[in-house]
């Protein structure tokens, strides 16, 4: 598509539960990118994937998230056993080549109550 | 590992003057360092990168920005303030060979007519 595509737009969760945030990104992009955003905060960087792979998970902030992207396109962020603390925007971003500048996704918000 | 310091929380210009957004940086080896932009309910859009060369970089809508190696700073510019450049505004560095990007907490700017 012509740019990156996040769905739901909004996400409201009891918490406890189990949510998949997904992200489809521009076309031809092998490289695919999870960030957070809390309020007041730049994006913080989750995990890279760069086709099919998790590169770098290293920012995925306990075992409660996982990311998957099985067929190096459409990527799941997948977070179990939500907590409050897991309300924040979620974005999803993609380039092309690792020194492009990322093309962001409008993001998912996800509150959990 | 690599960070950024944007600080200031909010810069406020009027239209018409010149405005600077600061940034600085701390990183190993070479940076490659990035301006994006959010507006309201909106996604992370690229403004510019410098990634090696000439030490100014030219952007989208009229924004520039200057590596000061250094200073460790790659602050951004622009001549003349458009009321439509009021946003928040975000730093992020690489290093070479990290998928780590590192966003700053951003700077709200704001041009007044």
């Amino acid at each position: 598509g012509a740019g990156v595509s996040q769905t739901p737009s909004n996400k409201v969760t009891e918490k406890g539960k189990y949510v998949e945030l997904r992200c489809d990104p521009i076309s031809g992009h092998t490289a695919l990118y999870w960030y957070r955003q809390s309020l007041g905060q730049g994006p913080e960087f989750l995990i890279y994937f760069q086709g099919t792979g998790a590169a770098d998970d290293s920012g995925l902030p306990n075992d409660r998230f996982f990311a998957v992207r099985p067929e190096g396109s459409v990527s799941t962020l997948k977070i179990q056993r939500t907590e409050r603390g897991d309300s924040a925007v979620y974005l999803c971003a993609s380039s092309q080549t690792g020194v492009d500048g990322y093309t962001f996704g409008s993001g998912t918000r996800l509150t959990v109550v | 590992a690599q960070s950024v310091a944007q600080p200031e929380d909010q810069v406020n210009v009027a239209e018409g003057n010149p405005l600077t957004v600061k940034c600085t940086y701390s990183v190993s080896g070479n940076p490659y360092l990035f301006w994006y932009v959010q507006y309201p309910n909106r996604g992370l859009q690229f403004l510019l990168k410098y990634i090696t060369g000439d030490n100014l970089v030219k952007g989208s809508y009229g924004f520039e920005a200057e590596f000061n190696k250094s200073q460790t700073s790659f602050h951004l510019k622009k001549p003349s303030a458009l009321v439509s450049d009021s946003a928040l505004y975000f730093c992020a560095v690489r290093g070479l060979g990290n998928n780590d990007m590192r966003f700053g907490a951003g700077t709200r700017l704001t041009v007044k007519p």
